[in-house]
């Protein structure tokens, strides 16, 4: 069973669309978060949810927007993409405080 | 600021060669501090954590590392790598349920 998934694992779309990334966990874990993951491979966190409240909100495009409909899900809604989007977004969980289990990512890919 | 350096972008080294990486944080006060692994293409997965108690944690994959609080330093080592081990380390601290990673040490062994 997959402890932290996403959908979709690759995204191609065109510079001024709207997309969401969806992320569900089945851990029970009270907190998730999303990160980005440039193409240098730097990790940097956008958002982390603690029992679908927003606790961390670091600077990121208000483009981005997260949604939490319950505890075991986090998901990411982007509008207007740009090229500078392109990236590798990795959804995780944690009980709070302590490791982190990530996603598989999302490749999302801006043209 | 608050950050976790890793002195090393880039390692490579030839199978059965002993492995340090370093990682030094700038926080005070009690950490949580991990060591995770990104092999090529995939997520990130734990290799170990250090909460409390003995400084010297082992981890998965024959890793080990060092918690010196004096020296704000939490360095990963293998004694003997292979190839198998090629791929991206992260360090990363939780205080206050905030988590700072690295930038990352790309490991390359050679066969």
């Amino acid at each position: 069973d997959t402890a932290v998934s996403q959908t979709p694992k690759y995204l191609v779309t065109q510079m001024g669309n709207d997309k969401s990334i969806k992320c569900e966990q089945n851990l029970g874990h009270d907190t998730m978060y999303w990160y980005k993951q440039d193409s240098k491979k730097f990790l940097k966190i956008m958002f982390s949810y603690n029992n679908k409240e927003l606790i961390i909100n670091e600077t990121v495009p208000n483009r981005f927007s997260p949604k939490s409909p319950d505890k075991a899900h986090l998901n990411l809604h982007i509008n207007s993409l740009e090229l500078g989007d392109s990236a590798v977004y990795f959804c995780a969980s944690s009980p709070t405080g302590f490791e982190q289990y990530f996603g598989p990512g999302t490749r999302l890919t801006v043209t | 600021a608050q950050s976790v350096s890793q002195h090393n972008h880039h390692v490579i080294l030839s199978e059965a060669a002993s492995l340090e990486l370093g990682c030094n944080y700038s926080y005070g006060g009690t950490v949580n501090l991990f060591w995770y692994v990104q092999y090529p293409g995939q997520h990130l997965q734990l290799l170990l954590k250090y909460f409390s108690g003995d400084p010297l944690v082992k981890g998965i994959k024959g890793f080990e590392a060092e918690f010196i609080k004096s020296k704000f330093s939490f360095n990963l080592r293998k004694p003997s790598v292979q190839w198998s081990d090629t791929a991206e380390y992260f360090c990363a601290v939780n205080r206050d349920d905030k988590i700072i990673f690295g930038k990352g040490t790309r490991l390359h062994i050679l066969p």
